[in-house]
């Protein structure tokens, strides 16, 4: 069965534009999760999404935005981009139970110049 | 607040051998602990997932164990291999069982 999908996985921007990254779940998962990986502050939690619906947000600025759609594919977008936002940005998969395993993506590479 | 913590933040050992890697958490009301592998510039790989009911988990050459009591969770790798070689990460759900939160994991180099 196919994994998780993100698209595309690397990008090169400027400061000031912005960014829509894709997550595509695995087939029957209704639940796709946010995070961002910096060498300095390791994963952190951006937002979750089920059923098209925002279950969770974590501590990210308002720059910082995302929706799913009705097929469980989400987007997340950054607008404004900053230095800062550099990182590796993941997607995880899960079927939505609270609690339940989840699987994870390999990645969008953004590089904010 | 949950926070998760793991030591060693490197760990080098020869091949062939055995070794723990360990994660502890701050609130011992989680539900379940889950760990990754993550090779370099990749993604996550689900390892285990140890729920709050089971003492440990087994596949193939790991094992995972949990203590809540003493919020713990350690991860045994038997007869480790050069392909062993990544970052492995411990992250437990928050309350509302909808987010992870992760240590900043553990860089294991398996030389042979």
């Amino acid at each position: 069965k196919a994994g998780v999908t993100q698209t595309p996985r690397y990008l090169i921007k400027t400061r000031g534009q912005q960014v829509t990254l894709s997550c595509s779940p695995i087939s029957g998962h209704r639940s796709v999760s946010w995070y961002q990986q910096t060498p300095g502050q390791g994963l952190q939690f951006l937002f979750e999404y089920f059923s098209e619906t925002q279950r969770n947000k974590g501590n990210f600025p308002g720059r910082f935005s995302g929706r799913q759609f009705s097929n469980s594919r989400s987007e997340m977008n950054v607008s404004t981009l900053e230095l800062g936002d550099s990182a590796l940005y993941l997607c995880a998969s899960s079927s939505g139970t609270p609690n339940t395993e989840a699987f994870f993506g390999q990645g969008t590479r953004l590089t904010v110049v | 607040k949950q926070e998760v913590t793991q030591i060693p933040a490197a760990l080098s050992v020869p091949e062939g051998e055995n070794l723990v890697l360990n994660c502890s958490f701050t609130d011992s009301a989680i539900y379940n602990l889950q760990w990754f592998r993550q090779d370099p510039g990749k993604g996550l790989t689900s390892l285990l997932l140890i729920q709050s009911s089971q003492r440990e988990q087994t596949s193939g050459r790991l094992n995972a164990s949990l203590d809540k009591s003493s919020g713990r969770s350690t991860l045994y790798i038997a007869a480790s291999q050069p392909g062993d070689s990544a970052t492995y990460l411990c992250a437990v759900y928050n309350q509302a069982g909808t987010a992870l939160i992760f240590g900043k994991g553990t860089t294991l180099s398996v030389s042979s």
